[in-house]
């Protein structure tokens, strides 16, 4: 299958820092990906869609400034938490379907994030 | 609000046994179905994805659909220690380009 990639695995940081974290397809084109959070014990929770080249669409109770989304080529997309806090603590995962197959999304390693 | 019902489990079955895990969905005009595996602490990995009804095999996993019941399963025959994961069902549903709705997941454990 496809592969997508995720960077940093793992990151701690302090109350209010930003975090970033990329996202990257590495042997395919992707004009659309998505941004999940699991919480522990809990399912994904789809956060926003990014289009490359366009505003990303964020999924309902999402603060879009909070959580920014770049979607600047077509095999890379970040995700940066501003103004990180405890409660964003959370294992995150983007994904991406191909262009080839575009219902089949092949997800990333995710990132696990943890905010003292 | 569209949802998709899985059993949280944990089912246990004994190495070798059949595994069969269910989930139900409320968007009838859902046209894309998937199984994913999350061992623990990992992302998750597809498994199989089915679009028609019926049943489709794939080595030792089988899904099966079952739109007018608004159902799908995963079969996974001569389960192994190695299959124990949580199995999350998804689903792209009408009006939706690529969305996927998880279930919260069903925990597998085989016992050797």
């Amino acid at each position: 299958g496809a592969v997508v990639s995720q960077h940093p695995s793992r990151v701690i940081c302090k109350s209010g820092t930003s975090v970033k974290i990329e996202c990257r397809s590495l042997d395919f084109q992707a004009t659309t990906m998505f941004w999940y959070r699991q919480f522990p014990k809990q399912s994904l929770m789809l956060m926003a869609t990014s289009n490359e080249g366009s505003k990303a669409t964020y999924e309902q109770g999402v603060e879009k400034d909070k959580f920014l989304i770049n979607h600047a080529s077509l095999t890379l997309s970040t995700l940066t938490v501003t103004s990180a806090h405890p409660e964003d603590s959370s294992f995150y995962i983007c994904s991406a379907p191909t262009l080839e197959n575009s219902k089949t999304q092949y997800f990333g390693p995710g990132t696990r994030l943890l905010v003292l | 609000q569209k949802e998709v019902e899985q059993n949280s489990g944990p089912l246990s079955v004994p190495e070798g046994a059949i595994a069969s895990l269910n989930c139900t969905y409320s968007d009838r005009v859902s046209q894309s179905f998937f199984w994913y595996r999350q061992y623990s602490g990992k992302s998750p990995e597809l498994i199989m994805s089915i679009y028609s009804n019926g049943d489709k095999e794939d080595g030792r996993f089988t899904a099966q659909l079952n739109k007018a019941s608004q159902y799908v399963s995963l079969l996974i025959r001569d389960s192994q220690p190695s299959d124990s994961a949580t199995y999350l069902c998804a689903v792209i549903s009408g009006g939706s380009n690529y969305k996927l709705t998880f279930g919260k997941g069903t925990l597998l454990t085989v016992n050797p």
